[in-house]
């Protein structure tokens, strides 16, 4: 399958642990996204990776956040100090230059439950 | 700034019976509008795209929508409901004012599909 892939696919931690999401876009892509979604909500930007940098971050990304991707291929989505309205499903989604680069293709997500 | 509003929460239809889901778009650019498909626990799938060609896309299983400048909307339809369709329906518009071009979601229309 070589479609986006996500790791680990539900989380449970407790309040203030530290935890770190990974994505794998489709190989050609060279955009990556991040999505947060809650419960009845649908998803939200957090952030995009053109290759290996990053160009934009939504307001929602508090300080605790970070996001990598390191050699323009994986990412990784960190939430340090988790709190309780950190649980939602986060959603990394990829897309290809030129003609299909409106097009966004999802991963199945990371649901994260904060106790 | 991109919006889209679905007017629907929830829609529930007949097993056989047509379904429409609505959604309205605002743009200030020519709008790349999409329609997504969650199923319980699975991922996001993309059922069509609109990008400035015709103004009637057909998608996958046989879900069509049509673009209406003049309505500001893009209205999902399907002749005759299955009950696999039971899901839920994100109306998204990608957002074309800067290079990120993330998408912005609807808030979701529950599809409820009764035998």
């Amino acid at each position: 399958d070589t479609g986006v892939s996500q790791d680990p696919r539900h989380k449970i931690t407790k309040r203030g642990q530290n935890v770190t999401f990974r994505c794998d876009p489709i190989s050609e892509h060279n955009r990556l996204y991040w999505y947060r979604q809650t419960l009845g909500q649908g998803p939200e930007f957090l952030t995009y990776f053109q290759n290996e940098a990053q160009l934009e971050k939504s307001r929602l990304l508090s300080d605790r956040f970070s996001a990598e991707r390191p050699k323009g291929s994986f990412s990784t989505l960190e939430i340090q100090r988790t709190e309780q309205g950190d649980s939602a499903m986060y959603l990394c989604a990829s897309s290809q230059p030129g003609y299909g680069m409106y097009e966004q293709y999802f991963g199945p997500g990371t649901r994260l439950t904060v106790t | 700034a991109q919006s889209v509003t679905q007017l629907d929460s929830h829609v529930s239809v007949s097993e056989g019976t047509p379904v429409l889901l609505r959604c309205n778009y605002s743009s200030s650019y020519s709008p790349s509008l999409f329609w997504y498909v969650q199923h319980p626990n699975k991922g996001l799938q993309l059922l069509l795209k609109y990008t400035s060609a015709a103004t009637l896309v057909k998608g996958i299983n046989g879900f069509e929508a049509e673009f209406k400048k003049s309505e500001t909307s893009f209205h999902l339809t399907k002749p005759s409901a299955h009950m696999s369709d039971a899901a839920e329906y994100f109306c998204v518009v990608s957002d074309q004012g800067g290079a990120t071009n993330k998408l912005i979601f609807g808030t979701g229309t529950l599809l409820a599909v009764q035998p």
